[in-house]
């Protein structure tokens, strides 16, 4: 059985710090992985997709990678901002579109 | 294109009642599924339709059901309502045709209340 796990679980840095935020699966048989970010009682929105042949994807300041033989994937999220706190998804998308979600990490982005 | 939209925004039933859930995919999409998310838990997955058929079940009971018409959008039903059954109900919609796998798009969500 699939596997989520995001580390850490929740993370508070001080405006403009550069952060990482981590992703780790048991089961290297992916199809791609999504990151979202979800604010507090609302829906899901997308940040970056990557293919299960591709390595990273990035958007602005943010920069995402995979490695499905050692199964973890990282967020990087430069020169952070307190517009940037939510919680963080890393989700594993499977052949027919089934979707296995991480954990999460809690953000917190001090001004 | 609006992406992915879902009906109403806010509801409060009270147990016992049912209640119906509605989702529109976004543009080009031919696949929606169906997530619940109680407070301060990741979602859950319900179940999934492609081409107006429940294709993947999560693990949920039977009082779940959904319905995907021809113009791709589904409705949620939720029978005998409990306490537990209070969340926010996600939509998600996708293109699977061609065996694609693209970006996934969540609608803003369902939050129903069960008193």
């Amino acid at each position: 059985k699939q596997e989520v796990t995001q580390i850490p679980a929740a993370l508070s840095v001080p405006e403009g710090e550069n952060l990482v935020l981590n992703c780790s699966f048991t089961d290297s048989a992916i199809y791609n992985l999504q990151w979202f970010r979800q604010d507090p009682g609302k829906g899901l929105t997308s940040l970056l997709l990557i293919q299960s042949s591709q390595r990273e994807q990035t958007s602005g300041r943010l920069n995402a990678s995979l490695d499905k033989s050692s199964g973890r994937s990282t967020l990087y999220i430069a020169a952070s901002q307190p517009g940037d706190s939510a919680t963080y998804l890393c989700v594993l998308i499977g052949a027919t579109n089934k979707l296995i979600f991480g954990t999460g990490t809690l953000l917190a982005v001090q001004p | 294109d609006a992406g992915v939209t879902q009906s109403p925004t806010h509801l409060i039933k009270t147990r016992g009642q049912q209640v119906t859930l509605r989702c529109s995919p976004k543009s080009g999409h031919d696949t929606v599924s169906w997530y619940q998310q109680a407070l301060g838990q990741g979602p859950q997955f319900i179940f999934q339709y492609y081409e107006e058929e429940e294709r993947q079940r999560g693990n949920f009971p039977d009082r779940f059901s959904g319905h995907q018409f021809p113009n791709y959008s589904s409705e949620l039903n939720v029978n005998a309502l409990l306490l537990g059954d209070s969340a926010l109900y996600l939509c998600a919609s996708s293109r699977l045709a061609g065996g694609s796998t693209d970006t996934q798009y969540f609608g803003p969500g369902t939050r129903l209340t069960v008193l």
